[in-house]
């Protein structure tokens, strides 16, 4: 079955300061691989998908950027975080062969301060 | 793009209480429905899905059918228990084959007092 290690599960950055959030994934080969965010009071927002190594779709204009340097490897990043970008983060991946299943991390929880 | 719309929460009910948690969608052509729950401190898990109209999806005593004369896709359970306590999202698939996307309602978080 497929798996997603996400870390760290939370962080407290300062403002200003740069990101970087790491998911991989084991149990499958070619996934489609995602970054979701999800606002305090708010639903979750689909912020990078991507499809295959160097890939990368924004589905938002923001101060974050998503790369895909391994087939299983998906990391998000900042190179300065803002108030705004406080939030939980999921990495989630689909795989043509899941019959419509979605695999989620176990999230990481980030404070800009 | 297609989009979701949940009741708005909080919901508070007693133990054994009925459950609905309403979802409407827009959708061009007819996507897969999805509910999918968080429980406190936990990721996200698939509790049930339909795949076409009038399909229902159950698991742990929650039911959902796929109307498409209505759009919805309403999260209903005949008594819930405290265990239940959890945010549910409701979520559709949409996109091409190989670049499926899943959108997501905004959630609604329930908790059930004993």
């Amino acid at each position: 079955s497929q798996t997603i290690h996400q870390w760290p599960a939370t962080l407290v950055q300062p403002v200003g300061s740069p990101l970087s959030l790491e998911c991989t994934v084991e149990g499958t080969s070619n996934p489609n691989l995602y970054w979701y965010r999800q606002a305090a009071g708010r639903g979750l927002q689909l912020l990078f998908y991507s499809v295959g190594i160097g890939q990368i779709s924004s589905e938002v204009p923001q101060n974050l950027s998503a790369s895909r340097p391994q087939d299983r490897q998906f990391i998000l990043s900042s190179k300065k975080l803002l108030l705004s970008d406080s939030g939980f983060y999921l990495c989630a991946l689909y795989w043509q062969g899941g019959a419509y299943g979605y695999t989620f991390g176990s999230g990481t929880r980030l404070t800009v301060v | 793009g297609d989009s979701v719309t949940q009741m708005e929460g909080p919901v508070t009910l007693s133990e054994e209480a009925f459950l609905t948690i309403n979802c409407t969608y827009t959708a061009t052509g007819y996507p897969s429905l999805f509910w999918y729950v968080q429980y406190p401190g936990e990721g996200l898990q698939l509790l049930l899905k339909a795949t076409k109209a009038d399909d229902k999806g159950s698991n742990k005593g929650f039911e959902a059918t796929y109307r498409k004369e209505t759009t919805s896709f309403h999260l209903e359970k005949g008594s819930v228990q405290v265990s239940d306590s959890a945010v549910y999202f409701c979520a559709l698939i949409w996109g091409v084959q190989g670049a499926q996307k899943l959108v997501f309602g905004q959630g609604t978080r329930l908790t059930i007092n004993p």
